[in-house]
């Protein structure tokens, strides 16, 4: 069955610093990927998504950016994070067209 | 671009009393995707809705496409506690990327 890894569950970083989130999706191949946000007391904010290795969407300018070097691995980072960055995180999957999406468990970060 | 609104942005009700909220687009939509997101969870498919009128029922939730695929709703019968979360949907405007788009939710809160 499939699997999706996102961590850590929490994140407490200071202004300025970098980020590195890593999920990985297991039993299954080629998959569409993507990265969320969602603030609080707001909806999932889509940021970045891949449909193959080295293929990046952005759908947000920002001071993010993401990067898929193997098929089933998908990174978010940052090199100076904002306190706007602050949020929930969520990775997810889907497979062919019109699929349900599956997320990890998200990870909360709080820029200080 | 594609618009997904969902109202209400909250709802308050007793337990037993019934809920009901509603996804609207712009334009007529490919599939609609109902997700259920607790306090501190990811979110968590629920249905897939596809042909034009389509009705289906999962024990006290029932979920609606409208004619002109263009809406949906989420009725649940006789509410819970163990219902309060953030319902939202996801509605794929067509094409073969699978990139869903989402709505910002409808919080629900149960009181017992």
């Amino acid at each position: 069955s499939q699997t999706i890894h996102q961590w850590p569950a929490t994140l407490v970083q200071p202004v300025g610093s970098p980020l590195s989130l890593e999920c990985t999706v297991e039993g299954t191949s080629n998959p569409n990927l993507y990265w969320y946000r969602q603030a609080a007391g707001r909806g999932l904010q889509l940021l970045f998504y891949s449909v193959g290795i080295g293929q990046i969407s952005s759908e947000v300018p920002q001071n993010l950016s993401a990067s898929r070097p193997q098929d089933r691995q998908f990174i978010l980072s940052s090199k100076k994070l904002l306190l706007s960055d602050s949020g929930f995180y969520l990775c997810a999957w889907n497979g062919l067209a019109n699929t349900e999406a599956f997320f990890g468990q998200g990870t909360r970060l709080t820029v200080v | 671009g594609q618009q997904v609104m969902q109202i209400p942005q909250y709802q308050h009700v007793q337990e037993g009393e019934d809920f009901t909220t509603y996804c609207n687009s712009s334009t007529t939509l490919s599939n609609i995707q109902w997700y259920k997101q607790r306090p501190g969870g990811h979110p968590v498919f629920l249905i897939q809705l596809v042909k034009s009128g389509e009705v289906k029922k999962q024990k006290r939730l029932t979920f609606q496409f409208g004619e002109a695929k263009k809406n949906s709703s989420l009725h649940i019968t006789a509410s819970h506690p163990r219902d309060s979360a953030v319902y939202i949907c996801a509605v794929d405007p067509g094409g073969s990327q699978g990139n869903l788009i989402f709505g910002k939710g409808t919080k629900l809160s149960v009181k017992p």
